[in-house]
């Protein structure tokens, strides 16, 4: 069955230090990748995908993320955290059919000063 | 304004009723849906729609009923509610199948007593 793994239930990380969150997929060919955010009592934003091309992606608020196909995983990375990017976050992938998401248990991310 | 509404944002019923949670959008994005959100689950899909007229089942579908009789609505509907459903509902919404991305409402709090 495809399925979307986030191993890390909870990160607590210094503000101005560096912070990776895991993700790994299981799915028969390489999926779309997605990483959403969510702050306490919000809906979810998207901080960015993967399609295809450039293994390493882009996205908002200084956040970047690895594709790596031999290790199935998608991880999500910032060089320098800020208080204000304590939040939940969510991996998703979808094979495109229909768009259908299938979300990681998300990885709440705690940021002490 | 332009979005993605859900309403009510919070609602408290008890088992045994019917409740509606309403969805509505702006974009006049073919595909919608609804995942419920549990501790220890991440998002699950419950229901999505490619285009009005056109519903399909999800991962957790049972208990649930949708309809899409316009582009920009997508209602869902608990016919009898059980505390099990007590959660946390979001529709979302995207213009394309294919790994388009998916643009998620505030939600929805629900509590089944």
């Amino acid at each position: 069955a495809q399925s979307v793994t986030q191993p890390d239930i909870h990160i607590t990380v210094s503000e101005g230090a560096s912070l990776e969150l895991r993700c790994n997929y299981s799915y028969g060919a390489t999926p779309y990748l997605f990483w959403y955010v969510q702050s306490p009592g919000q809906g979810l934003q998207l901080l960015l995908k993967y399609f295809s091309g450039d293994t390493l992606v882009q996205g908002i608020k200084g956040f970047e993320a690895e594709f790596k196909r031999s290790q199935s995983s998608f991880n999500l990375r910032k060089p320098s955290v800020h208080w204000s990017d304590a939040a939940e976050y969510f991996c998703a992938a979808s094979t495109g059919t229909a768009s259908k998401l299938t979300f990681g248990t998300g990885t709440r991310l705690q940021v002490t000063l | 304004d332009a979005g993605i509404t859900q309403s009510p944002r919070y609602k408290i019923t008890e088992t045994g009723r019917q409740v509606t949670l309403m969805c509505h959008q702006t974009w006049s994005h073919s595909y919608m849906f609804w995942y419920r959100q549990d501790l220890g689950h991440g998002l699950r899909l419950i229901y999505y729609s490619a285009a009005a007229d056109i519903t399909d089942k999800g991962e957790v579908p049972d208990g649930y009923v949708v309809s899409r009789s316009k582009t920009e609505n997508f209602p869902l509907t608990l016919e009898s509610a059980t505390r099990s459903q007590t959660s946390v509902y979001f529709c979302a919404s995207s213009g394309l199948a294919g790994g388009e991305t998916q643009y998620f409402g505030p939600g929805t709090r629900l509590l089944v007593l």
